[in-house]
């Protein structure tokens, strides 16, 4: 069993429609998670991070996590046809050495 | 991709053969990753350094070799090429100080044959 679980897609959503992504994890000592979008054919681009539970806001973007239920998600508000990639979760014990696990990455298309 | 660079974008070896994929980043970040990302598997790390002249292995370092003989440069190296290494290779850095300050560069595409 992976250590970090998140469903491949595709998601297909309207635009301006929200979008809920997730991802689940069995090692309770996980401390830092984090979302990266994915373009085609492009590096991951870091979105934003949370530490321990909690939520998180940057404008349209809000990343949700529940330790109890070890649970996380990424929510995109008023979804845009530019919003349309892969968006990976990851996350790491502590900030020390900066060793990040991945999920597969969920794929988002938002059609106009 | 702001900052990191990889070199090459795109690369095709028979098996057997080697090669040195090459990452530079020009933001005096400590710490510097190669990953590599195939389908289904998401990105897995190959080798990280957290300094210079410091080599780590990750979780896939078999059948590579790194070096960060200096700051802004991360090599890994395929000794002897195989078609389980195809894959497309990031690299990325952080700074250390900070989660946010991270970034990937572009990518590397090796086809393996």
């Amino acid at each position: 069993q992976k250590e970090v679980e998140q469903d491949p897609g595709p998601l297909s959503v309207p635009e301006g429609a929200i979008v809920s992504l997730n991802c689940t994890y069995s090692n309770s000592a996980f401390q830092y998670f984090m979302w990266y979008r994915q373009y085609s054919r492009k590096g991951p681009e870091l979105l934003m991070y949370t530490y321990s539970s909690g939520n998180k806001e940057d404008g349209r973007f809000t990343a949700q996590v529940d330790k109890s239920s070890k649970y996380i998600s990424l929510f995109i508000r008023d979804s845009q046809p530019s919003d349309s990639a892969t968006y990976l979760c990851a996350m790491t014990p502590t900030s020390g050495t900066y060793k990040y696990i991945f999920g597969t990455g969920t794929r988002l298309k938002v059609l106009a | 991709n702001a900052g990191v660079t990889q070199t090459p974008k795109f690369r095709v070896l028979k098996t057997g053969q080697s090669m040195t994929l090459l990452c530079a980043q020009d933001m005096n970040h400590e710490y510097m990753y190669w990953y590599r990302q195939d389908p289904g598997m998401g990105l897995r790390l190959i080798h990280y350094s957290v300094g210079e002249g410091t080599t780590a292995k990750g979780e896939v370092p078999d059948g590579y070799n790194v070096s960060r003989l200096k700051k802004q440069n991360f090599l890994l190296g395929l000794e002897s090429a195989a078609p389980s290494q195809t894959s497309v290779y990031f690299c990325a850095s952080i700074s250390g100080r900070t989660l946010e300050t991270q970034y990937f560069g572009p990518g590397t595409r090796l086809l393996v044959l």
